[in-house]
């Protein structure tokens, strides 16, 4: 089915070690980002790319690092996770229009680091 | 930098009763895009409706409509007939129009409760 996978649902990871989040989409889209969400913060901008090879940084980028190969795929990697990194994280896409066109997001990933 | 601002950290509304929920943002910018995005408990982003600053008529999806007031920098989410199912988190989000990169910058969120 067409749409935007992230994976995996949740991960339960310890401080300082390196864990990758994986965000997949189907629809071709040139946009691709990451947020994290927290309480009090609503969704904040992690990274985000607007094609393939070409990232940059969002509102929160320290402690995180992102690749785009490829247009379908944007992971996000913790290289030495900390606590303060324990969040829920969104990966979205949008087409490469102007407009109102909005982002699609994916179902999230619950990190917790012990 | 834009900032967008939900001063109700949360709300509650009766079973087909009317709720509105508030936002305000801060831009220099004159060109720009509106969203109201609902989380429910299973965590996804479901986009409810959305408004471009360009346009006088306030956005409408069904029984969910907008209060778009573009000198007040207001926009707030009206929803009519409310049911147990709009139940959730509701997140204001701004897009510039002018700005590289199609990012969305989000409100706290908040949260809607319904009374049965």
């Amino acid at each position: 089915d067409a749409g935007i996978t992230q994976s995996p649902r949740y991960k339960i990871t310890e401080t300082g070690r390196q864990v990758t989040l994986m965000c997949h989409q189907t629809w071709s889209h040139s946009y691709m980002f990451w947020y994290r969400q927290d309480l009090g913060h609503g969704l904040r901008l992690i990274y985000y790319s607007a094609a393939a090879d070409i990232t940059d940084k969002g509102e929160v980028p320290d402690g995180y690092v992102v690749s785009r190969s490829k247009t379908e795929n944007f992971p996000l990697t913790l290289e030495s996770a900390t606590r303060s990194q324990t969040s829920v994280y969104f990966c979205a896409s949008s087409e490469f229009v102007q407009g109102n066109q909005p982002q699609h997001f994916g179902d999230g990933t619950r990190l917790s680091i012990l | 930098a834009q900032t967008v601002t939900q001063s109700q950290p949360e709300m509650s509304v009766q079973e087909a009763e009317t709720v509105t929920l508030s936002c305000t943002y801060d831009t220099s910018e004159s060109d720009y895009y509106l969203f109201w995005y609902k989380q429910p408990p299973s965590r996804q982003m479901i986009l409810v409706i959305r408004q471009e600053a360009y346009k006088q008529q306030n956005a409408t999806e069904n029984r969910f409509s907008v209060n778009f007031q573009k000198a007040a920098k207001s926009f707030s989410l009206k929803i009519s007939d409310s049911q147990l199912g709009d139940a959730a988190m509701y997140f204001c989000a701004y897009r510039s129009d002018m700005e590289y990169g199609n990012k969305l910058v989000f409100g706290a969120g908040t949260i809607l409760r319904v009374k049965s």
